[in-house]
């Protein structure tokens, strides 16, 4: 199975900074990574597909990148809104997809 | 607007079963590969099991391999999960989501309980 490490677990930051987590594949997946943010009570909602591709209606400030095995999601200038865990997710072992452990983002 | 809407959660004992529902509406349900993923209490996200549009093929994680069996009505476009002999470790949220790569829409989520 490809194991998804994320990093760093937990985050706090203040308004308007901008903030970096790091997501790294047990092997190269490509470009087969996703990032989902999931606000406390709520449902993931897809935020990046492909590394880097912006989902509709994401804010710009949202970005992600990298290929092979190491990833980011960045937020260029964090928002109250932004507090959620964010996870990301490789799909190269379609469909057994694997998450990573979550980045618990909070706002200083 | 797309929406999923899933049911048929609650609360039953180790090694009974469970049948959860996912209506979907504002898209063609049979173009599209559906997943079940689970979040435990606290903890974060697990492929369960994915099914493709036509319903011809199937997928599970195996953590439920033999348990769980996931089926769709494309003439009610409606998904399922029949859970059978559940754990105490199956206690979890159950979300559907739409896709087999990456999941753009979820649904709200239904609480499954397996306690005595």
């Amino acid at each position: 199975d490809i194991q998804m490490t994320q990093s760093p677990s937990s985050l706090s930051a203040s308004v308007g900074d901008r903030v970096t987590i790091t997501c790294r594949a047990s092997q190269p997946i490509n470009n087969y990574l996703h990032w989902y943010q999931q606000r406390p009570g709520k449902a993931p909602k897809l935020l990046i597909y492909t590394a880097s591709r912006l989902q509709s209606g994401v804010p710009s400030r949202f970005s992600g990148g990298g290929s092979g095995t190491d990833f980011t999601l960045s937020i260029s200038s964090l928002q109250p809104e932004d507090v959620a865990t964010y996870y990301c997710q490789q799909s190269y072992s379609t469909p057994q997809n694997t998450f990573g452990q979550g980045t618990k983002l909070e706002i200083k | 607007e797309v929406q999923l809407v899933e049911s048929g959660g609650g609360l039953v004992q180790p090694g009974g079963s469970l049948r959860l529902s996912c209506a979907a509406s504002g898209f063609t349900f049979s173009g599209y590969a559906m997943t079940w993923v689970r979040q435990a209490p606290g903890k974060g996200l697990e492929w369960v099991s994915t099914i493709a549009g036509s319903g011809g093929t199937t997928f599970y994680a195996d953590s439920v391999k033999g348990r769980f069996t996931i089926s769709r009505d494309n003439s009610k476009n409606t998904l399922y999960l029949e859970m059978n002999s559940l754990r105490d470790e199956d206690t979890a949220v159950y979300y559907c989501a739409r896709g087999a790569e990456q999941f753009d829409y979820w649904g709200q989520g239904t609480l499954v309980t397996v306690s005595s």
